[in-house]
């Protein structure tokens, strides 16, 4: 069956970086988007960016622009998403998700189980 | 503060129909299609409603989806205690170049 599974929780110090898989399977994995979605404790949810696995080309929220960066495997059908100069704020559930192959097409299903990441000292 | 608005939460009583409202302007809900989310908590978001008004596969035929204008509803009719979850809806915004969420709407079935 289709399906997205993340890698494990992380604890990180502030200034720190974290880097999260994402592990694609039952489908063609460069036929779908794959985005971020991150939820803060008790917060809604907050898109993050997109990668389009065929060629790498990604597009970022204003928000994380300079601070993410989304790459993608296609030996192993995974993408990874890295979040540099970690603050407190950046505390939360990460989710990876498909995506349909048209950029303002944003449903997305299935999610990943997500992955927790906790910044502090 | 989101970019598309919902109310932060709605109730009913099993059986009951009830409608959870989505708000934006021109760049988003304008000029693109809604999608609903439904979140219970401590586990991912699953997607509802896609499209405006297309069921997901698994998606149970009481909930429903519209699209007016700069607004979006999602109804759920025949209420039922497990539909007491997080809804949010979604849409791209060609303004931000990117995917906008609404607030989430928690939903409790009384």
């Amino acid at each position: 069956q289709v399906q997205v599974v993340q890698s494990g929780a992380e604890v990180k110090k502030p200034g720190a970086s974290v880097k999260i898989s994402c592990k694609a399977s039952g489908y063609s994995f460069t036929s779908y988007y794959m985005h971020w979605v991150r939820q803060a404790p008790g917060q809604g949810l907050e898109w993050m960016g997109m990668i389009n696995p065929s060629d790498g080309s990604t597009r970022y929220a204003q928000k994380f622009q300079g601070r993410v960066t989304m790459t993608r495997d296609t030996s192993t059908s995974t993408v990874y998403m890295e979040l540099s100069s970690l603050r407190s704020e950046d505390t939360a559930v990460y989710y990876c998700a498909r995506g349909p192959s048209i950029v303002a097409r944003i449903w997305l299903d299935p999610w990943g189980q997500g992955t927790q990441v906790t910044v502090s000292s | 503060q989101s970019v598309l608005t919902q109310p932060p939460s709605a109730s009913g009583t099993p059986g009951q129909r009830v409608t959870i409202s989505c708000s934006g302007s021109s760049s988003n809900i304008g000029s693109n299609t809604v999608n609903w989310y439904q979140q219970v908590p401590g586990t991912a978001p699953k997607l509802l409603i896609y499209s405006n008004n297309q069921r997901a596969p698994g998606a149970p035929d009481r909930f429903s989806g519209s699209k007016s204008g700069t607004s979006a509803s999602l109804a759920i009719s025949g209420l039922q205690s497990e539909d007491e979850a997080d809804y949010y809806c979604s849409t791209w915004d060609d303004s931000l170049n990117g995917a906008v969420f609404g607030g989430g709407t928690q939903l409790t079935v009384l």
